[in-house]
C-alpha cells in the first residue's frame, strides 16, 4: 500500500521559515494537500494541489511538489502556527494521509 | 456559510454496530464527494471512506470488511457505519465535504470539516 512519511516534529523560532516536508513513491504523479490540525479542533485544508491556497489562508503558506516530496513551507511563522500538519495524497482511489508532523513554535 | 455537524453515540459496546451521522447545511449534498475521517487517541488522521450522492462509495482497504457509508439526498445527510466495533475503533470521528478531479493528475482533498465527534468502544 501507498505510504507518505513525514518527520514527526518540527521546531522553529518566531518569525523564521518552517519547512515540513512528506515524501513517496512517485509523489510527483499525484497532487498533494496539507492540513494543519490543531487540539480539540477539527483539521483545516492550508494547500490543495500541492500550491494553492485556500480564501482565509495567510499568504505565509506555501507549498511545492518536487517530485518524491512535497513541502510545506510557513514564512514568518507565527506562535498561532504551532499545530500538528499532515500531508494527504490520492492513490489509486483511496486517500492517504502522512503520520503528522508537530510543528512546535519556540 | 458550509458546515457539517456529526451525530451519533458517544459510546458503544464492543462488538457492536457504530453508528454516525452527519448533516451538511449551505450546500447540496448531490454536488460533492463526502468523507469520513478519524482519529484515534495519540494518532494520526485514517481516512474511513467517501461516497459520491449517486451512492458510489470507496473505502480505506484496512476497514472495508466492517464499514458502509450511506447518502441520504432528501435530508441532505451521509451516514457512517463500523461492524464488529473494538477498542480500536475509539475515536474522533469526523465528516468533511471532498473536492476530486483530475489535471493530468488525480486530487482529492477535504475542505470543509465538521467539528468531530468522540466514540468510545467500551462495555
Amino acid at each position: 500500500s501507498y505510504e507518505l512519511t513525514q518527520p514527526p516534529s518540527v521546531s522553529v523560532s518566531p518569525g523564521q521559515t518552517a519547512s515540513i516536508t512528506c515524501s513517496g513513491d512517485k509523489l510527483g504523479d499525484k497532487y498533494a494537500s496539507w492540513y494543519q490540525h490543531k487540539p480539540g479542533q477539527s483539521p483545516v485544508l492550508v494547500i490543495y494541489q500541492d500550491a494553492k491556497r485556500p480564501s482565509g489562508i495567510p499568504e505565509r503558506f506555501s507549498g511545492s511538489n518536487s517530485g518524491t516530496t512535497v513541502t510545506l513551507t510557513i514564512s514568518g511563522t507565527q506562535a498561532v502556527d504551532e499545530a500538528d500538519y499532515y500531508c494527504q495524497a490520492w492513490d489509486i482511489s483511496t486517500v492517504i494521509f502522512g503520520g503528522g508532523t508537530k510543528l512546535t513554535v519556540l | 456559510q458550509v458546515q457539517l455537524q456529526e451525530s451519533g453515540p458517544g459510546l458503544v459496546k464492543p462488538s457492536e454496530t457504530l453508528s454516525l451521522t452527519c448533516t451538511v447545511s449551505g450546500d447540496s449534498i448531490t454536488s460533492d464527494y463526502w468523507s469520513w475521517i478519524r482519529q484515534p487517541p495519540g494518532k494520526g488522521l485514517e481516512w474511513i471512506g467517501y461516497i459520491y450522492y449517486s451512492g458510489s462509495t470507496n473505502y480505506n482497504p484496512s476497514l472495508k470488511s466492517r464499514v458502509a457509508i450511506s447518502v441520504d439526498t432528501p435530508k441532505n445527510q451521509f451516514s457512517l457505519k463500523v461492524n464488529s466495533v473494538t477498542g480500536a475503533d475509539t475515536a474522533v470521528y469526523y465528516c468533511a465535504r471532498s473536492v476530486r478531479g483530475n489535471y493530468g493528475r488525480h486530487y482529492y482533498y477535504m475542505d470543509v470539516w465538521g467539528k468531530g465527534t468522540t466514540v468510545t468502544v467500551s462495555s
